[in-house]
């Protein structure tokens, strides 16, 4: 079965600074795709970001970006300019590839992000 | 606007009563998912539903039942069997992951339910 692995349970910034969340994962497969949530104190899960497996260049969105190593198995986030607002729940989520039977998504136990002012 | 609409958003429940909570989506999905989530912990699979009349269990199922009558809801009932129920219970869907899509999870807002 494959497993994701945040080995971060708190992070903190600065405001306005850089920071990097990291994720790695165990799998078989070659085809899967990679996301990124986060989960304010609202308990609203958002999507922030997605990788897929078969792309080599990685997702950016705005002040997110992530660095996807395939063969390392590692898809870190990375958040420039921290605003309070990006306080939160990261969860680091993997999806097996479409047309398989049973449970698809996978996810890691999650990192808390601080921003101090 | 298309979402999930989950309700009620907090529900209070009596040891020995069985409580449901609605997962209502409009996106046209066909998978829908259920998913505990107890304090400053991640998420944990209940069960999942890949199509109509179909649902398989998760990794906590017992305790817990689910229907999939129609496409557009999946309905979770925390019965009394279900030990220790006081946790934040989301509800997802999402499309196959096919014709260039993704396919990740669309969340609702959640439900708090706490046993007295």
């Amino acid at each position: 079965a494959q497993t994701v692995t945040q080995s971060q349970p708190e992070m903190s910034v600065q405001e306005a600074e850089t920071v990097t969340l990291s994720c790695t994962y165990d799998t078989s497969e070659s085809d899967y795709y990679l996301f990124w949530y986060k989960q304010p104190p609202s308990r609203q899960m958002i999507l922030v970001i997605r990788q897929e497996a078969y792309k080599q260049q990685n997702a950016t969105e705005n002040r997110f970006s992530v660095n996807f190593q395939k063969a390392a198995k590692s898809f870190s986030l990375k958040i420039s300019d921290s605003q309070l607002g990006d306080a939160a729940m990261y969860f680091c989520a993997y999806r097996r590839r479409p047309l398989n039977t049973g449970n698809q998504f996978y996810f890691g136990t999650g990192t808390s992000l601080t921003v101090i002012p | 606007d298309g979402g999930i609409t989950q309700s009620p958003k907090y529900l209070f429940r009596k040891e020995g009563q069985n409580v449901t909570l609605s997962c209502e989506q409009n996106l046209n999905h066909d998978a829908m998912y259920w998913y505990r989530q107890d304090p400053g912990q991640g998420l944990r699979l209940i069960y999942y539903s890949q199509i109509v009349n179909d649902f398989q269990k998760g990794d906590i199922a017992e305790g817990y039942s689910v229907s999939r009558e129609k496409k557009e809801s999946f309905p979770l009932t925390v019965t009394s069997a279900q030990k220790n129920p006081t946790a934040f219970y989301l509800c997802a869907s999402s499309t196959p992951g096919l014709a260039g899509s993704t396919g990740e999870l669309f969340f609702g807002e959640g439900s708090r339910l706490t046993v007295l």
